[in-house]
C-alpha cells in the first residue's frame, strides 16, 4: 500500500516568491491534515480537511497561506508571498478510524528554505 | 491549550542499552500517541495509548492518565532507533486526533 506522497521533497525560493506543496493521501482516507514543523520543534497543525471541506483552518495564516483539496483527494498548500519565517518542513497526513480511534499516517514532508 | 513536556531533550545511548522517555501533559486526556521521526524526517506512529501498557517488539509504552504522564521504553536499542520521539495528546477528547499537540520531542542517538 502506497503511503502519503508529498512533493517536492525540497524547495528553495527567495522571499516574496510564491510556492506550492502537493499531497496525495492514502487511498480511502477521508481526513487530511497539513502540519508545519519548525526546526527543533514538533509539528503544528495548519489545516484539517474532511473530504473536500476545510473543517478547521483556524491556525492557517490566511493573509498568505491558502489550501485546497479538490474532489476530496489530493491537496495543495500555497504560500504567497513567502517570508523568511516560513522556512520549515511542511507535512501532510491522512487518517482513518479503526476501533473508534484515529490513526495518522504522515508523508515525508517538503522542506522549504526561504532566502 | 494542553501543554506537553518531554524529557530528556537529548539522549545518547550505546547500542544494546535500554532507555525510558517521559511525556508529561497538563490536562487529562483520553488518548495519546507516540511517534518516531527518523533522521530523514519520516514520522511513524508507534503507539496509540490512552491508558495502560502496550508492547510492540522492543518498544513498550505506558500511560497513567490520572497522573498525566506517559512513558516510552526502548529495550536493547539499535542504531535504527535513532531519531526524535514525540508524544502527542489531542486537543479534544474522544478517538479523534484533532489538533494533536506535539511536544518538542526527545532526540535519541544510538551509537554502534
Amino acid at each position: 500500500e502506497a503511503g502519503v506522497v508529498q512533493s517536492p521533497r525540497y524547495k528553495i525560493i527567495e522571499k516574496k516568491q510564491p510556492v506550492a506543496f502537493w499531497c496525495n493521501p492514502i487511498s480511502g482516507h477521508n481526513t487530511l491534515y497539513w502540519y508545519r514543523q519548525n526546526l527543533g520543534q514538533g509539528p503544528e497543525l495548519l489545516i484539517r480537511y474532511e473530504n473536500e471541506e476545510a473543517v478547521d483552518d483556524s491556525q492557517l495564516p490566511k493573509d498568505r497561506f491558502s489550501a485546497e483539496r479538490l474532489k476530496g483527494v489530493d491537496s495543495t498548500l500555497k504560500i504567497q508571498p513567502a517570508e523568511l519565517g516560513d522556512s520549515a518542513v511542511y507535512l501532510c497526513a491522512s487518517s482513518f478510524f479503526s476501533g473508534g480511534n484515529e490513526k495518522l499516517f504522515f508523508g515525508s514532508g517538503t522542506q522549504l528554505s526561504v532566502l | 491549550g494542553i501543554q506537553v513536556e518531554q524529557s530528556p531533550p537529548d539522549l545518547i545511548l550505546q547500542e544494546g542499552a535500554n532507555s525510558t522517555l517521559r511525556c508529561n501533559f497538563s490536562d487529562s486526556v483520553n488518548n495519546l500517541q507516540w511517534f518516531h521521526q527518523n533522521p530523514w524526517g519520516q514520522l511513524i506512529n508507534l503507539f496509540y495509548i490512552p491508558s495502560g501498557t502496550k508492547q510492540n517488539g522492543r518498544l513498550s509504552a505506558t500511560t497513567v492518565a490520572t497522573e498525566r504522564y506517559s512513558l516510552l521504553y526502548i529495550s536493547s536499542s539499535q542504531t535504527t532507533d535513532s531519531g526524535v520521539y514525540f508524544c502527542a495528546p489531542p486537543l479534544n477528547s474522544g478517538g479523534s486526533n484533532y489538533k494533536l499537540t506535539f511536544g518538542k520531542g526527545t532526540l535519541l542517538t544510538v551509537n554502534p
